[in-house]
């Protein structure tokens, strides 16, 4: 199966810097990049998704980029705010495995003011 | 839509005794997924479903764990017997497979469930 590795376990950031969270994955397979935002005590809720047929997607703040080729996507998180200090988890799916989601293992990102 | 929707939401029992997770996913979503969130282990994904059908049952840790699908509007996780490395947050999540691509999962407030 895939199998998705994610870095920095741990990052942290002053206010108003960039943040960026890069994953890897496995099987050449993988279509479907979402992330995932889980502040302390939440659920997960998806803040971004790409697909492997675009290289790169942006909403205000934030960004994705796909690199194929490598098989690894990132997450870019501009001018960051102390409401940005979560646990980000990234995520692959293949197109015939019925939405099943791999997920990496987590960053957890602090913004200090 | 009022999305995935768990229950309870907090859960504290003694080992040995059945507990029960509830589902409701978003109307109209026709896959459903159990996760297990711990520490150690991060987001495990137990069990899912699609049109109330088991379609990969793997991560289930043991047969103490069992889930059903009974209709569209509900799922259960069940452990019976209980143990106290069982204590983790469950997460229910639903998506849909619209214009046969794959779709963000939803997922529900989750159960903290602690087993003493």
């Amino acid at each position: 199966g895939e199998n998705v590795e994610q870095h920095p376990s741990t990052l942290s950031v002053q206010e108003g810097d960039s943040a960026v969270i890069k994953c890897t994955y496995s099987d050449s397979a993988s279509n479907y990049f979402p992330w995932y935002k889980q502040e302390l005590g939440k659920r997960p809720q998806l803040i971004i998704d790409i697909r492997s047929n675009v290289g790169e997607k942006k909403d205000q703040r934030i960004a994705v980029t796909l690199n194929k080729t490598a098989k690894h996507f990132s997450l870019h998180i501009t001018e960051t705010q102390p409401e940005d200090s979560a646990v980000y988890f990234c995520a692959a799916s293949m197109r015939y495995n019925f939405n099943k989601f791999y997920f990496g293992s987590g960053t957890k990102l602090n913004v200090k003011p | 839509d009022a999305g995935v929707i768990q229950s309870p939401r907090h859960e504290v029992t003694e080992m040995g005794q059945e507990v029960t997770l509830r589902c409701k996913p978003i109307s109209g979503h026709d896959y459903l997924f159990w996760y297990r969130q711990t520490m150690m282990r991060g987001l495990e994904l137990l069990i899912y479903f699609n049109n109330n059908v088991p379609i990969d049952d793997s991560g289930m840790p043991e047969d103490r764990f069992s889930a059903k699908m009974p209709n569209a509007s509900f799922s259960t996780l069940k452990i019976q017997p209980s143990e106290p490395r069982d204590s983790a947050v469950y997460f229910c999540a639903s998506s849909s497979r619209a214009s046969r691509s794959n779709q963000p999962q939803h997922f529900g407030d989750g159960t903290r469930l602690s087993i003493l």
